[in-house]
């Protein structure tokens, strides 16, 4: 059971290249939302999708954008990615929004030089 | 003051001792908790919910608090492998986004 996949695992970027990270679930989950997680900061919120064809901004969407391609796949894409985009990005999803458990991926670790 | 709060630690103990950890949150009208781990340069993952009247399992209890607004996480006879972050997860009923995570206490077990 692969549960949520990312690609890629890896990934060093130039200022102002663009990217698209990949998140895809496997557990039928409606809910699927990208974080990014800082030293000192926790995880937070990108952008999320309650449920297939709808996506809504989170704590901090400035830079990004998301696509809900279908209800197994949330993709994040960074359009000019600039150095304080350097994090470790996570997808999740979850049954239902907000009161349910969430399920990680394995996350993405990405270095804007 | 932050949303969700936590000791970030480092807490160091011992094998085999008890230790716990609490987190605070602001927002009244919370309605789910979690605790969550974290290994490091790893995902979290569910470590259990914490319904309103407390849960144990195996080792870890969760209970919380409303009055005080506070959860907390009891771990019992501690073992190397609990080695890891503890992220404190609350909902956030109102707002545009839904889960609002801690920054994680940080646990060590010491052989």
């Amino acid at each position: 059971n692969a549960g949520v996949t990312q690609t890629p695992k890896f990934q060093v970027l130039k200022t102002g290249q663009s990217m698209t990270l990949q998140c895809a679930q496997d557990m039928n989950h409606n809910s699927m939302y990208w974080y990014r997680q800082d030293p000192g900061m926790g995880l937070r919120l990108i952008y999320y999708s309650a449920s297939e064809g709808t996506t809504d901004k989170g704590e901090v969407p400035n830079g990004y954008n998301v696509s809900r391609l279908n209800k197994r796949e949330f993709s994040l894409r960074l359009e000019s990615a600039a150095p304080s985009q350097t994090s470790v990005y996570f997808c999740a999803s979850s049954t239902l929004q907000g009161t349910d458990t969430q399920y990680f991926g394995p996350g993405t670790r990405l270095t804007v030089l | 003051r932050k949303e969700v709060e936590q000791d970030p630690g480092p807490f160091n103990v011992p094998e085999g001792a008890t230790v716990a950890f609490n987190c605070t949150y602001s927002n009244s009208a919370s309605q789910s908790f979690f605790w969550y781990r974290q290994d490091c340069r790893k995902e979290p993952k569910l470590l259990m919910s914490v319904y309103s009247s407390g849960n144990e399992d195996g080792r870890f209890t969760a209970q919380l608090n409303r009055a005080s607004q506070y959860i907390s996480l009891l771990i019992r006879d501690s073992k190397l492998s609990d080695s890891a972050t503890y992220l404190c997860v609350v909902n956030k009923p109102s707002g545009t986004y839904k889960y609002i995570f801690g920054t994680g206490t940080r646990l060590k077990v010491l052989a």
